[in-house]
């Protein structure tokens, strides 16, 4: 079935400090990929997201790039500060007519200040 | 931020009880969303509601029934559960359904089956 894979599961960096993530999907057709952010105990909150007709987007000290033939992308998080704590959640959605979003398995990122 | 808000956000039930789940948005969308959220799995897609019509439902027992009375409320009837139906649920809306829209979480119910 469809899935993505997300790693690394934890990250601890240090403040100022870049970090990555990221993620392997298996369809081929899959055309979109939005990250959301969970802070502890609270709602997910999508951040940044990437359309499949594109290799790079940035938003600040957020970047996503895809790589559609090794069928992987990465979240780029730079100058991290304690609020980018959180997990966050790769997903992709496969195409079809129905908003059907497959999400990874989060990355806890810790920000040491 | 009360977008789209859920109610209770804590449920403890017994497997014999019923329970029910609910969750409004006040933005205007017309696709809702319930999704499971376990510790260390991806969040589980378990149902999509388009204009009061289900489009989706992702294999999910049949004790977990869904209910969409209008755009803007959506419930999840809870039946006869088990331990490992724990997690938080969150119901989610967006736009219209879809594909590639921007999904609006609730903050969720935690509910425990003992």
């Amino acid at each position: 079935g469809e899935n993505v894979e997300q790693h690394p599961s934890t990250l601890s960096v240090q403040e100022g400090d870049s970090a990555v993530i990221k993620c392997t999907y298996s369809d081929s057709a899959s055309n979109y990929f939005p990250w959301y952010k969970q802070e502890l105990g609270k709602r997910p909150q999508l951040i940044i997201d990437i359309r499949s007709n594109v290799g790079e987007k940035k938003d600040q000290r957020i970047a996503v790039t895809l790589n559609k033939t090794a069928k992987h992308f990465s979240l780029h998080i730079t100058e991290t500060q304690p609020e980018d704590s959180a997990v966050y959640f790769c997903a992709e959605n496969y195409g079809g007519a129905t908003n059907k979003l497959i999400f990874g398995t989060g990355t806890l990122l810790a920000v040491q200040p | 931020e009360t977008g789209v808000t859920q109610t209770p956000r804590h449920l403890v039930m017994g497997m014999t009880n019923k329970k029910s789940l609910k969750c409004e948005q006040h933005l205007g969308h017309n696709a809702m969303y319930w999704y499971k959220q376990s510790a260390k799995k991806p969040l589980e897609l378990m149902f999509v509601y388009s204009l009061e019509e289900r489009v989706e439902n992702n294999s999910v027992p049949s004790r977990f029934s869904p209910e969409c009375p209008n755009s803007s409320h959506l419930f999840l009837h809870l039946h006869t559960l088990q331990p490992e139906d724990s997690a938080l649920y969150l119901c989610a809306s967006s736009q219209d359904g879809s594909t590639n829209e921007k999904l609006f979480f609730g903050s969720g119910t935690q509910l425990s089956v003992l």
